[in-house]
């Protein structure tokens, strides 16, 4: 069954780097995720699709700080210089023949 | 822009429909699916379903079989999304995005949202 896992927290201090990671049920280490994120109040904005080889495609205007990485069934989504406008909500997304999931989240708080 | 613009705040009694509407601009609507999403309060994403405006297909979750119905028209490129028999657990934001014309195949990464629409049903 294809299900994506998300720890439901992480903090870091302004100006500092964060990974958040997004991990895929076994035998679905090869599937392509996205990373999205949700701005306290806001709807979800679309931030980049996550290859297995780490690949990545950006959306528009997604700041050079998003990078995204893989690591066998783990999808990170690195944020370099923390801005207090990256506290939000991050979900990763993934899809399947006939099935679409979504993690539960990763809280992130800019202390 | 591309932008999904979605329809405003709505308040139903339990046992009524609601209809959502998602209109599309920026790009070309029959490339691309429109897929729904809500979202409870103080909870996560649910994907609800999607449609191909281009062969009218939709795909919904098991859920909310019988229960949803979603449809295009492409003359004004807007997508709608109905729910009946509300009860309060559809309380909500409902989000549609913009995803792959291909619901069996491919990839498909929700790439615009809408702004989200509020439906609240309380008796």
């Amino acid at each position: 069954q294809l299900v994506v896992t998300q720890s439901p927290s992480a903090s870091a201090a302004l100006g500092a780097s964060v990974k958040l990671t997004c991990t895929l049920s076994s035998g679905h280490s090869y599937y392509a995720i996205a990373w999205h994120q949700q701005q306290p109040e806001k709807g979800p904005r679309y931030l980049m699709k996550l290859n297995s080889d780490g690949s990545h495609n950006k959306g528009d205007g997604i700041p050079d700080r998003f990078s995204g990485s893989s690591s066998g069934a783990e999808r990170y989504l690195t944020i370099s210089s923390l801005q207090s406008e990256d506290e939000g909500d991050y979900y990763c997304q993934t899809w399947g023949t006939g099935i679409r999931v979504f993690g539960g989240g990763t809280k992130l708080t800019v202390l | 822009q591309v932008q999904l613009v979605q329809s405003g705040v709505e308040v139903k009694k339990p046992g009524a429909s609601v209809k959502v509407s998602c209109k599309a601009s920026g790009y070309t609507f029959s490339s691309y699916g429109i897929t729904w999403v809500r979202q409870a309060p103080g909870q996560g994403l649910e994907w609800m379903g999607c449609v191909s405006p281009y062969t009218g297909n939709t795909n919904y979750a098991q859920n909310l079989q019988g229960r949803v119905t979603m449809t295009t028209d492409t003359s004004t490129s807007t997508a709608y999304m109905e729910l009946g028999s509300l009860r309060s657990d559809d309380t909500a934001v409902y989000y549609c995005a913009r995803s792959s014309h291909d619901f069996w195949s491919g990839d498909d990464a929700f790439d615009i949202w809408g702004q989200g629409t509020m439906v609240t049903v309380s008796s």
